[in-house]
């Protein structure tokens, strides 16, 4: 079984500043792989970064880095230098190759 | 490229009708997903295609939904009849089969049901 757990249903962040959003997460599988997934207004869901659980390193993607706490079962993305385009719907996955779960989303606001 | 194309992107029916959704995945994706996402809620999975076959429907309410990816590449899913908590937004996806679970979206089909 997996279950995925986001903890912040809203967030707010000043254009520019970083910001942190939390997941937790539960699984029996001993490889599998954890995802950011950001969906803006328009509803088209894209990858932001993605974490191999077997890799220590954590993943960065320009703006974009995860803590990756693998004992802790922890996967939070931060996001620095904040842009207003970075306001959307965050939403953390993970799950097999063939099977995600996905957490309840955390909603971005970014203000001038 | 073109992306995951979805249709239609909203629909409004009654209670008790049919309602039909169509996607098409990004060329040469052979894993082909429809989930449901219901408001304020995250994605959850319906049916899984590997080619036209469906490996994963565990989810998939079969007394009502049904859904088909005849030639392993567009598909279908259907609602009959539909009931007031079937209003959602149905998300196709698609990927490469092996590519580590990155899943590519389509803008999704907004279901009213009155």
């Amino acid at each position: 079984a997996q279950t995925v757990t986001q903890s912040q249903p809203e967030m707010s962040v000043q254009e520019a500043e970083t910001v942190t959003l939390s997941c937790t997460y539960d699984t029996s599988e001993s490889d599998y792989y954890l995802f950011w997934y950001k969906q803006p207004p328009s509803r088209q869901m894209i990858l932001v970064i993605r974490q191999e659980a077997y890799k220590q390193q954590n993943a960065t993607e320009n703006r974009f880095s995860v803590n990756f706490q693998k004992a802790a079962k922890s996967f939070s993305l931060k996001i620095s230098d904040s842009q207003l385009g970075d306001a959307a719907m965050y939403f953390c996955a993970g799950g097999t190759a063939s099977k995600l779960t996905f957490g309840t989303g955390t909603r971005l606001q970014v203000t001038l | 490229e073109a992306g995951v194309v979805q249709s239609p992107r909203y629909k409004i029916i009654e209670k008790k009708q049919p309602v039909a959704f169509w996607c098409n995945p990004i060329s040469g994706h052979n894993t082909l997903y429809w989930y449901l996402q219901n408001l304020g809620q995250g994605p959850e999975l319906l049916i899984r295609y590997e080619n036209e076959e469906a490996v994963d429907d565990s989810q998939l309410p079969k007394d009502r939904f049904s859904a088909e990816r005849l030639k392993g590449v567009d598909s279908t899913l259907k609602i009959q009849p539909a009931e007031l908590g079937d209003s959602a937004v149905y998300l196709c996806a698609s990927s490469l089969q092996g590519s580590a679970g990155e899943l590519f979206f389509g803008e999704g089909s907004r279901l009213t049901v009155l």
